[in-house]
């Protein structure tokens, strides 16, 4: 089945220690985001990429970086993780104007 | 800015019965569509129902409906003969270009 994987599930990093996150997709869009989400908040957009052009939201973090080598995947990285970054991690997809397909998420833990 | 508001924290239905979400949003652009995402606990954000603005007709998908009123900018959510299953977090989207915004969710308790 075509779908968003994202991996892994659960991370735990410590304060400090750059961590990646990754995201892979079957779908063939050419639109892939990513957005944090804290307990009872909405999804907050942190960039997306529309093909190879990459999409910086104004209020994230420089902390927050992300790579796309290919279509079907995309890269979070987190260069210098604080408590305040614990959150789930959700990668999502688009195609046209269709609406966004989401991965099952990554929960950050900062210790 | 674009932005959704649910002013609806916390909602809860019987079985079988009838629950309407709603979702009010302000934009300036005449083009762009709606979304109510379901988020189970635990679970991954799957797509219920879409809305494009420029459609004067309502969308419905099986159980799923929406009354748009694109005057009002307003985009509820009904739920008929709701089951235990559509217990979950239920987030209203604005897409505009390639971006979504999302409202603060919505979370529907289904009593047996």
């Amino acid at each position: 089945d075509a779908m968003v994987i994202q991996n892994p599930r659960y991370q735990v990093t410590q304060f400090g220690k750059p961590v990646t996150l990754s995201c892979s997709q079957t779908l063939n869009h050419n639109v892939m985001y990513w957005y944090q989400q804290k307990s009872s908040q909405a999804p907050k957009l942190l960039f997306h990429y529309y093909d190879k052009d990459f999409n910086n939201e104004a209020d994230t973090p420089d902390n927050f970086q992300s790579r796309r080598p290919n279509t079907s995947f995309c890269f979070l990285d987190i260069r210098s993780p604080g408590l305040g970054d614990a959150a789930m991690y959700l990668c999502a997809t688009s195609r046209g104007s269709g609406g966004a397909f989401f991965g099952q998420g990554t929960r950050l833990t900062v210790v | 800015a674009q932005t959704v508001t649910q002013s609806q924290p916390e909602m809860s239905v019987q079985e079988a019965e009838t629950v309407t979400l709603s979702c009010t949003y302000d934009t300036s652009e005449s083009d762009y569509y709606l979304f109510w995402y379901k988020q189970p606990p635990s679970r991954q954000m799957i797509l219920v129902i879409r809305q494009e603005a420029y459609k004067q007709q309502n969308a419905t998908e099986n159980r799923f409906s929406v009354n748009f009123q694109k005057a009002a900018k307003s985009f509820s959510l009904k739920i008929s003969d709701s089951q235990l299953g559509d217990a979950a977090m239920y987030f209203c989207a604005y897409r505009t270009g390639n971006q979504f915004y999302f409202g603060t969710g919505t979370s529907l308790t289904v009593i047996p």
